[in-house]
């Protein structure tokens, strides 16, 4: 089955660290940009970052530049977001999501996984 | 302004067609997607590239957009089409970003 599974998440303490992981199956994992994409309790998506397939480009959303590392281990199909200095609006559901674009135009994050949810709290 | 705006609530009667709007900046250049997210479940892509539809997706659902602003039409709603819906694009700032809209939450009476 193509799919995306998150694993990672859980309670970390205002300041803290946490890496949250996706493991890729069913498709060409090298082949595609990769999201991260996030869901605070009762609010809406917030587009988190993307990167590159090979690894080297990186995106951040203002709020996290800084603090936050999107990686990628294409060998183990694995897509990373280290999380430090974490604060409380950090407190969201965390996706992974596939990237595409077949225009200059346009993308869209055409499969997600389930999410794993990160509480930043004391 | 890299901001994308949804109105927050829309309410429909079941069977009838609805309209869900987006408008921002980043649709003057960049074309939208639109996904369905249903309580406790992940998004699903309804449309991309303004009006593409993916496989699976029921032809009811259908996007056009004009200027500033993208819409989604979803035609005969059914009970099962009640979600919250996000627009999305490029971002009119750097096009290796994307951002959401605030999200449309659809009710069908």
């Amino acid at each position: 089955d193509v799919q995306l599974v998150e694993s990672g998440g859980g309670l970390v303490q205002p300041g803290g660290s946490l890496r949250v992981s996706c493991v890729a199956s069913g498709f060409t994992f090298n082949n595609f940009w990769m999201s991260w994409v996030r869901q605070s309790p009762g609010k809406g998506l917030e587009w988190v970052a993307n990167i590159h397939q090979d690894g080297n480009e990186k995106f951040y959303v203002d709020s996290v530049r800084g603090r936050f590392t999107i990686s990628r281990d294409n060998a183990r199909n694995s897509l990373y977001l280290q999380m430090n200095s974490l604060r409380g609006d950090d407190t969201a559901v965390y996706y992974c999501a596939r990237l595409r674009s077949s225009s200059w135009r346009y993308n869209w994050l055409d499969l997600w996984g389930h999410g794993t949810l990160v509480t930043v709290s004391s | 302004s890299s901001d994308l705006t949804q109105d927050p609530a829309v309410s429909v009667a079941l069977g009838q067609t609805v309209t869900i709007t987006c408008q921002g900046d980043s649709l003057t250049k960049y074309y939208a997607s639109w996904y369905q997210q249903k309580p406790g479940q992940a998004p699903v892509v309804v449309i991309f590239g303004l009006h593409n539809r993916p496989s699976g997706i029921p032809d009811r659902f259908s996007g056009s957009g004009s200027g500033n602003t993208a819409s989604l039409i979803i035609t005969g709603v059914q009970a099962e089409d009640e979600a919250d819906f996000y627009c999305c694009s490029r971002d009119i700032n750097n096009n290796n970003r994307v951002v959401f809209g605030g999200g449309t939450r659809l009710t069908v009476l």
